[in-house]
């Protein structure tokens, strides 16, 4: 059964720091992984996605991340914090069925 | 990117009414879609899938004559709260994928832009 897990539920960055959200995940296929961003009170939107290829995905607001097989890490990265990338972030894999499973998520904090 | 729409995106029920959600691919036909559970700063948790033309699959621990699933046509599903309970109170999220050209479900959920549900 596939699986991801969040490392932080909260992660505080200053303005223009850079933003790490870490995502591990467990599957007995090749998985396909997905990050989401989650305003208050609104839906999700998917900020970027690995399914096969370059394992370096960029995705929309400057965000990318990084399929590790070895580490069986999909980490989210951004090089410099804006006041406006304050929100929620989920990993999420599809699992069985193509139902998507999502991590636990974590609250992006940015202080001026 | 195919688009999924959600409605209401929002609603207030008194206790003890039922509410429906509708969930509708706009371009294109899903037969199966998906139903999940969001409590405030939590994780979205799958209820269940919504299997056009067939009864739902429900996850363990939702209660299937509570939340009923109706997947009538390709482009619609829906979900329906019934005897509501302030415990009910929560954001409701549905998903759908297009299939590829080849006939496989595609990769990637597209997601409705949620409902929130409250119940006084």
């Amino acid at each position: 059964a596939q699986s991801v897990t969040q490392l932080g539920s909260h992660v505080s960055v200053s303005e223009g720091a850079l933003v790490l959200l870490r995502c591990n995940y467990s599957s007995s296929v090749p998985p396909y992984l997905f990050w989401y961003v989650q305003y208050p009170n609104q839906g999700l939107q998917l900020l970027l996605k690995y399914t096969t290829g370059a394992t370096l995905v960029k995705g929309i607001n400057g965000f990318e991340a990084e399929f590790k097989k070895s580490e069986t890490s999909f980490h989210l990265t951004k090089p410099s914090a804006h006041m406006s990338d304050a929100a929620e972030y989920f990993c999420a894999v599809i699992g069985g069925g193509f139902k998507t499973i999502f991590g636990a998520g974590t609250r992006l904090f940015v202080k001026a | 990117g195919a688009v999924v729409s959600q409605h209401p995106s929002r609603v207030i029920c008194k206790s003890g009414t039922s509410v429906k959600i509708e969930c509708r691919s706009l371009d294109f036909q899903a037969t199966t879609m998906f139903w999940y559970r969001q409590f405030p700063k939590q994780s979205l948790m799958l209820m269940a899938t919504s299997n056009e033309g067939s009864k739902a699959t429900y996850e363990q621990g939702v209660e299937k004559d509570k939340f009923l699933i109706n997947h009538a046509s390709l482009t619609l599903s829906t979900l329906t709260v019934t005897s509501a309970h302030p415990e009910d109170s929560s954001f409701y999220i549905c998903s759908a994928s297009p299939r590829t050209s080849r006939g496989f479900m595609n990769t990637e959920a597209f997601f409705g832009q949620g409902t929130r549900l409250t119940v006084v």
